[in-house]
């Protein structure tokens, strides 16, 4: 069966580090997107791909990046962590669609506390 | 801007209790409302998608409605398995944009 998968699920790091949480989907799917969830907010949008080479910022993209080389995988990394990057980050995927909203399907999530 | 609100933030039920949630939202327009269930520790499962106003859709105890300003998402009867965070999203530009979602309790 398709499937998304997050690693690692839980990380602790510290403030300054380079961190990196990986996605992969075996959907085939050319949209992958990256979340946090925090308490109060929801889930706000970080970085999102439409395909290979494709990356485009969300609405709380500072303090981190993503490249697309492939497929099958978006990992983000946050180039020096910082406490308030604390969360839970979860990554999607969607197929294309023409003309109807898409449905995204998400990971299992990754737990990440900067102490 | 986008922007969605869902109510309440939380809700306690007794099993067999009937009730609703709302998701009141604005958008330059909509494409699709979309309703996650997410269990603690877990990501969030697609549940409906709703694309225009009249619009409605049932999975078990589950009933989605869509009208041009809210969703409501009715529970009948439910069940301690019903027991999650139900979350509300607007498409727009291939994106989502996320309520605060409600965490529904019931007991049984």
């Amino acid at each position: 069966d398709a499937e998304i998968t997050q690693s690692p699920r839980h990380k602790i790091t510290e403030t300054g580090r380079q961190v990196t949480l990986a996605c992969h989907q075996t959907w085939n799917h050319n949209n992958m997107f990256w979340y946090r969830q925090d308490l109060g907010h929801g889930l706000r949008l970080i970085h999102y791909s439409y395909g290979v080479q494709d990356t485009n910022k969300g609405e709380v993209s500072d303090g981190y990046s993503v490249s697309r080389s492939n497929t099958e995988d978006l990992p983000l990394t946050l180039e020096s962590a910082a406490s308030s990057q604390t969360s839970v980050y979860f990554c999607a995927s969607s197929g294309l669609t023409s003309g109807r909203a898409d449905t995204q399907y998400f990971g299992p999530g990754t737990r990440l506390t900067v102490l | 801007e986008d922007q969605v609100t869902q109510s309440p933030e939380a809700l306690r039920l007794q099993e067999g209790e009937s009730s609703s949630l709302n998701c009141s939202y604005t958008v330059s327009g909509l494409r699709g409302l979309f309703w996650y269930r997410q269990d603690p520790g877990k990501g969030p499962e697609f549940l409906f998608t709703l694309y225009s106003a009249g619009e409605e859709k049932e999975k078990e105890r589950l009933k989605a409605t869509l009208t041009k300003k809210e969703s409501f998402l009715h529970i009948t009867a439910p069940k301690p398995e019903d027991s999650a965070t139900y979350l509300c999203a607007v498409y727009n530009d291939y994106k989502l944009s996320f309520g605060a979602g409600t965490t529904v309790t019931v007991r049984a």
